[in-house]
């Protein structure tokens, strides 16, 4: 079946510092490419999407690119701050009918100023 | 904001005790979702719903039932609650895109003791 893979973490960096979280995936057919974000004591945020191979989603300074031929959507940010601390989920969707997402493990990224 | 709340916010239940979550949408977005959050698992899905009626199981569905009378609203109930089912809810919508992406609640923290 499909799945998610994901470093687990606790990643731990100085502010500033360079972020990259790894996602590779296996599905059936070619799925959506989404990265969630969750802050403490909340619900999950979409962060960013990708939709075909190639594509680049970006918001808050956060990119990431599907890369069909190794399977792969690693998220990366380029400095880091300290409010970027919480748990970051990759997570892929084959946009058949209504199926649900199917999530990695989560991130957990925590950022020492 | 995807106009979802989710209720209670929090609860504490005793073993075999029936329990009902709500999650309530003020959007009238056609597809609905159910998940649970535990460490070590992300997110895995119980249930969802493609319509008013219209309901399917998910990967982890055994102990858990729904509902949907109203578009707005979706019903999870564990019938006789399991300490195993301590757990995070979190209810989730599908964006009206065609990139199929999902909108969480705030999630319900359920303690089964």
């Amino acid at each position: 079946g499909d799945s998610v893979t994901q470093m687990e973490g606790p990643v731990t960096l100085s502010e500033e510092a360079f972020l990259t979280i790894n996602c590779t995936y296996t599905a059936t057919g070619y799925p959506s490419l989404f990265w969630y974000v969750q802050y403490p004591g909340e619900g999950l945020q979409l962060l960013l999407k990708a939709t075909k191979a190639d594509d680049k989603g970006s918001n808050k300074g956060f990119e990431a690119t599907y890369r069909k031929e190794t399977t792969s959507f690693h998220l990366e940010k380029g400095s880091v701050q300290v409010s970027d601390s919480a748990v970051y989920f990759c997570a892929l969707n084959l946009g058949g009918g209504a199926d649900g997402l199917t999530f990695g493990k989560g991130t957990h990224l925590i950022i020492q100023p | 904001d995807a106009g979802i709340t989710q209720s209670p916010r929090h609860k504490v239940t005793e073993t075999g005790t029936p329990v009902t979550l709500r999650c309530h949408q003020t959007e009238n977005h056609r597809y609905m979702y159910w998940y649970r959050q535990d460490p070590g698992h992300g997110l895995r899905l119980i249930h969802y719903s493609y319509g008013v009626k219209d309901t399917d199981k998910g990967e982890v569905s055994d102990g858990y039932s729904v509902s949907r009378s109203k578009t707005e609203d979706f019903l999870l109930t564990l019938e006789s609650a399991t300490s195993s089912q301590t757990s995070v809810y979190f209810c989730a919508i599908r964006g009206g895109s065609q990139n199929y992406e999902q909108y969480f609640g705030p999630g319900t923290r359920l303690t089964v003791t």
